[in-house]
């Protein structure tokens, strides 16, 4: 299985700043990983897939990069409504999907 | 619109069964592999179970192996998820998920239901 770890646990920043979240796999998934953000009682909801592409509808404030075992979730110009909870998710080795524990992102 | 609307979660005895339900609309279902993922209370994500488009091919997380069976009849664009043995550490919010492409082997979530909680308690 591989695992998936988030840093930091709970990140605090303000509206506007740039907040900077990253993923590390326990081996390389290639390209093959995905960002979900999660609000309070919401279910998830798709960000980016294949490291670096933003699903339909996601402003271009939230952005990704990375491959092999080390990613980034960026978000530029931070907005209210996006403060929440971000997973990474390797799905490289199918069908074993897995989810690393998540960053709180705080104001 | 895509919509995913779980149902049948509730409150059941450790060794109980349990059967789940999501019931899909706003996309051709047959064409897209769909998800289980659950979310123990306070907790983060975890894959369960994915069926084929044609219902065909399935998997399971080792937790939940030998003990669920996900199902689907697309003839009502439902699938289902039969949880028998449950186990206290199966409590949680499970979601349906769709994969965001009609081919099985990709787990991307596209759209995901509001989930539906499973508490497993004496």
């Amino acid at each position: 299985e591989i695992v998936m770890t988030q840093s930091p646990a709970t990140l605090s920043v303000s509206p506007g700043e740039r907040a900077t979240l990253s993923c590390r796999a326990s081996q390389s998934v290639r390209s093959n990983l995905a960002w979900y953000q999660q609000k309070p009682g919401q279910a998830p909801r798709l960000l980016i897939y294949e490291t670096s592409t933003r699903a339909t509808g996601v402003p271009a404030r939230f952005s990704g990069s990375g491959s092999g075992a080390e990613f980034t979730l960026t978000i530029s110009g931070l907005q209210s409504e996006d403060f929440a909870v971000y997973y990474c998710q390797q799905y490289d080795r199918w069908p074993l999907i897995t989810f690393g524990p998540g960053t709180k992102l705080d104001i | 619109e895509v919509q995913l609307l779980e149902s049948g979660g509730g409150l059941v005895q450790p060794g109980g069964s349990l059967r789940l339900s999501c019931e899909a609309a706003g996309f051709t279902f047959s064409n897209y592999p769909v998800h289980w993922v659950r979310q123990a209370p306070g907790k983060g994500l975890e894959w369960v179970s994915v069926i084929s488009g044609r219902g065909g091919d399935t998997n399971y997380a080792d937790a939940v192996k030998g003990r669920f069976r996900i199902s689907r009849d697309n003839s009502k664009n439902t699938m289902f998820l039969q949880m028998n043995s449950l186990k206290v550490e199966d409590t949680a919010v499970y979601y349906c998920a769709k994969s965001r492409i009609g081919v099985t082997g990709v787990g991307v979530f596209d759209h995901w239901g509001q989930g539906t909680l499973v508490t497993v308690s004496s």
